[in-house]
This record gives C-alpha cells, sequence and structure tokens, in this order.
C-alpha cells in the first residue's frame, strides 16, 4: 500500500464549478505537504506548500488544507476553468529526510468541460 | 518554465537500441534525480545525484545507466530496453538545504 494515497484517481467537473481532491497519507513525522499540478506533456510544478503545523495554505483559486490528526489534506479548487484540467499530486516529504526524497500520491486527473 | 530543460521530448526505440535522454538546470542547483512515471502510478525515483556523486540507485535495472558529469547535466543511458520501460521519464533538480525539486517537461519514451 503506497504511503499516500488520492482521491478520486479521475473526476469530470463543468466550468465554473468548484471541486475538491483528497490526500490520505501515512508518512510520519514529516517536514511538509505539497500538490503539484502537472499539465499533459508537462513536469509537474508546486501549488501549495504546508508544513506539519500549518492547516490551510492557498494560491489563488487553490486552497490546500491539512489536518495532522487524521492525516489527510484535500485541494479545493474554486470557480474552474478549462486551464485546471490537470492531474494533481500530493506529495509528503519525511522529517528525516536523506538526499530530498518526495513520497508521491498517484495523482488525481482532473477534466474541465466547458 | 522551471529552468530545467530535457531532450529529447519524444523518443520511439527498439529494444535492441541504444539511446540517452538530457537533462540540463539553469538553477544552480546541487543535487538532480531522474523519476519514471508510468500511467496511474506514482513517481518512482530511480536515481539521485548529489555534488556530481550518486548517492542513490533505487533498483533500478542495469539497461538504465545514469551519467552526471557536472552539476548542470545529468543523463540516462539506455540500452536493451523492454516494451515495460515505456513510461515518461522526469528530470528534477534541487539545491541542498531546501525541499523544493524542480522538474523538467519530460521525456515520453516508447520502446518497441
Amino acid at each position: 500500500k503506497n504511503q499516500v494515497e488520492q482521491s478520486p484517481q479521475s473526476l469530470i467537473i463543468l466550468e465554473g464549478k468548484n471541486c475538491t481532491l483528497q490526500c490520505n497519507y501515512t508518512v510520519s513525522p514529516f517536514s511538509n505537504l505539497r500538490w503539484y499540478k502537472q499539465d499533459t506533456g508537462r513536469g509537474p510544478v508546486s501549488l501549495t506548500i504546508m508544513t506539519f503545523s500549518e492547516n490551510t495554505k492557498s494560491n489563488g483559486r487553490y486552497t490546500a488544507t491539512l489536518d495532522a490528526d487524521t492525516k489527510q489534506s484535500s485541494l479545493h479548487i474554486t470557480a474552474s476553468q478549462l486551464s485546471d484540467s490537470a492531474s494533481y499530486i500530493c506529495v509528503v516529504i519525511p522529517l528525516y529526510n536523506q538526499g530530498g526524497k518526495l513520497i508521491f500520491g498517484q495523482g488525481t486527473e482532473l477534466s474541465v468541460k466547458p | 518554465e522551471t529552468g530545467v530543460t530535457q531532450t529529447p521530448r519524444h523518443l520511439v526505440m527498439g529494444m535492441t537500441n541504444k539511446k540517452s535522454l538530457k537533462c540540463e538546470q539553469h538553477l544552480g542547483h546541487n543535487a538532480m534525480y531522474w523519476y519514471k512515471q508510468s500511467a496511474k502510478k506514482p513517481l518512482e525515483l530511480m536515481f539521485v545525484y548529489s555534488l556530481e556523486e550518486r548517492v542513490e540507485n533505487n533498483s533500478v535495472p542495469s539497461r538504465f545507466s545514469p551519467e552526471c558529469p557536472n552539476s548542470s547535466h545529468l543523463f540516462l543511458h539506455l540500452h536493451t530496453l523492454q516494451p515495460e520501460d515505456s513510461a515518461l521519464y522526469l528530470c528534477a533538480s534541487r539545491r541542498q538545504g531546501t525541499d523544493t525539486q524542480y522538474f523538467g517537461p519530460g521525456t515520453r519514451l516508447t520502446v518497441l
């Protein structure tokens, strides 16, 4: 079982609607949790970074939340746009991190339709 | 753009071919990474180079051979690959002392 599990695996929404992506992790202790956006044919790009003591972090229409007690994070996208169509990857960085290792989720494929 | 470039962007090769993937970073970073990304699976770490020395080889078959001639360049030499090696190969770089990795656009590899 992967240490970082994301749901749903894929999601289709209409333009302008909101959506929430989920991430459950078992990595402990951890330094920070990140959400990455990966457009088709591109590498992942960091959207939000939260340390273990933060509960929420926003980046424009993207808001990430973190509950360290339940080991859950979510990424909420408000007023979706066609350009939000991408894969969203939850990444956890262990606290004792040799060589800068990242623990990746498998991603949620989001498709925003007009 | 993230400051990390990869070439080629697409590669189709037969199982008996030898090819190389190239990664270059213009960020002054001193750690570089190769990842394999297969459909619906998490990114798999393949190799880590820190200060031009390989510090991790994550049980990768010997048909993949990395090379890091300097802190700005990273290569992945491919030889006698299998069809299951078809995937997106991502390069990333990082400045030691920070957590953020910057990814290149990847090379989409197809092995026939």
